[in-house]
């Protein structure tokens, strides 16, 4: 396992509504990033979060937003809901920062499954 | 144009054969590369990273051709738990995030 738990685990909601996903990241890292994996497509960047400051950002509307706490988890809240925000909501968490930065590897939790009705 | 273009597959092989998957990316500032193997309704797993001198890990083999911008996988005798979807991933330089294709979905067959 990688060590990067996400909850819930699925989520219901409706058009309009607003919802908050948890992650928890691998013991020892500093980084995590939220992805977006819509159904027959490769995950999309969201966002990323170093050292509780976000750190680049995908082509995501301003009503997806972000927090990371001190002891590097992180939450993804999303606003106004709409039905194309159905999808797996993916977190991976990694250690930036240090000389072989290219080379970092992010692992990923099992995801939320968001449904928008 | 995509950044990250795969051939969304279907491969279907049978037990034992030796399978290849293609990958092309636009950015030519790209950095670093990786195939991560999904299995369906599962988060994406790092099968390997792909180094400039092509590498190896056991039935898998991966190969990065920077002129062309070109990553290869190879997967020799087939096994059934290796039916998954493989995302071709590149990470460029200055960037932290990853940018995945859509994924090859390979099926063994018995």
């Amino acid at each position: 396992e990688t060590g990067v738990t996400q909850s819930p685990t699925h989520l219901i909601k409706t058009r309009g509504q607003q919802v908050t996903l948890r992650c928890s990241s691998q013991s020892g890292h500093n980084t995590v990033s939220w992805y977006q994996q819509a159904l027959g497509q490769g995950p999309q960047f969201i966002f990323q979060y170093y050292r509780e400051e976000e750190n680049g950002r995908g082509n995501f509307p301003p009503r997806f937003s972000g927090l990371q706490f001190p002891n590097y988890s992180s939450e993804l809240n999303v606003n106004a809901l709409e039905l194309d925000d159905s999808a797996l909501y993916l977190c991976a968490s990694s250690l930036e920062g240090n000389e072989d930065r290219g080379k970092n590897i992010q692992y990923f939790g099992a995801g939320t499954r968001l449904s928008v009705l | 144009r995509k950044e990250v273009e795969q051939d969304p597959g279907p491969f279907n092989v049978p037990e034992g054969a030796t399978v290849a998957f293609n990958c092309t990316y636009s950015n030519s500032a790209s950095q670093s590369f990786f195939w991560y193997r999904q299995d369906c309704r599962k988060e994406p797993k790092l099968l390997m990273s792909v180094y400039s001198s092509g590498n190896e890990d056991g039935r898998f083999t991966a190969q990065l051709n920077r002129a062309s911008q070109y990553i290869s996988l190879l997967i020799r005798d087939s096994k059934l738990s290796d039916s998954a979807t493989y995302l071709c991933v590149v990470r460029d330089a200055g960037r932290r995030a990853l940018t995945f294709g859509s994924g090859t979905r390979l099926q063994v067959q018995p």
